[in-house]
């Protein structure tokens, strides 16, 4: 099955710098790559995805990029916000047949800063 | 569109005693899955059902774990004869289609074993 391995597990960031994290996986089937923000106590929220036929995708100060030779993706958060301060996932799945189950990585405990 | 809602938010269980979770999809979700997130770590992919069916439970514990999506009525995940290593928030997630793209989250239910 896929194995997600996500880095940082933690990452504390000056308001107004770059934050990076990384996620790498095993599946060269996967070609599905959501991220998802998770507040305290609250539910996990898709924030930005990608598939494998795209090579970065941004969405205002949020962008992520995959390499599929090297099985890695990343998330880009510029000009960070104190309200950026929250858990990261990042996921990986197949979608070729359908029935397909993401799988999570363990997640990066992102402080910002002020 | 009143969103992923489970209920209770918090149940506590002396150990031995069942636990019953519910989940109601989104209007229109037919996909529903079922997650756990222990402290600290990342989401555990539990059990994958549409309506009246079990389509990947490769992630349930073999024993006290069941899981059922009827016809009518919300998603049930039963624990019988809880342990305090249940502890956990378990997540119910549902999507329009069999893909799991755009996985809609619950708020989750917080489950503590005493």
């Amino acid at each position: 099955g896929e194995n997600v391995e996500q880095h940082p597990s933690t990452l504390s960031v000056q308001e107004g710098d770059s934050a990076v994290i990384k996620c790498t996986y095993s599946d060269s089937a996967s070609n599905y790559f959501p991220w998802y923000k998770q507040e305290l106590g609250k539910r996990p929220q898709l924030i930005i995805d990608i598939r494998s036929n795209v090579g970065e995708k941004k969405d205002q100060r949020i962008a992520v990029t995959l390499n599929k030779t090297a099985k890695h993706f990343s998330l880009h958060i510029t000009e960070t916000q104190p309200e950026d301060s929250a858990v990261y996932f990042c996921a990986a799945s197949p979608i070729r047949f359908g029935n397909e189950k993401l799988t999570f990585g363990t997640g990066t405990r992102l402080t910002i800063i002020p | 569109n009143a969103g992923v809602m489970q209920n209770p938010r918090h149940l506590v269980r002396r150990r031995g005693q069942e636990a019953r979770l519910r989940c109601s999809p989104m209007k229109g979700h037919s996909h529903v899955y079922w997650y756990r997130q222990l402290p600290e770590e990342g989401l555990k992919f539990m059990v994958y059902l549409q309506k009246e069916n079990i389509i990947d439970e490769s992630g349930m514990p073999k024993e006290r774990f069941s899981a059922e999506f009827p016809k009518e009525g919300p998603s049930i995940l039963r624990i019988q004869q809880v342990v305090r290593g249940d502890s956990a928030a378990y997540f119910c997630a549902s999507s329009p289609t069999a893909t799991n793209e755009k996985l809609f989250f619950g708020s989750g239910t917080q489950l503590s074993v005493l």
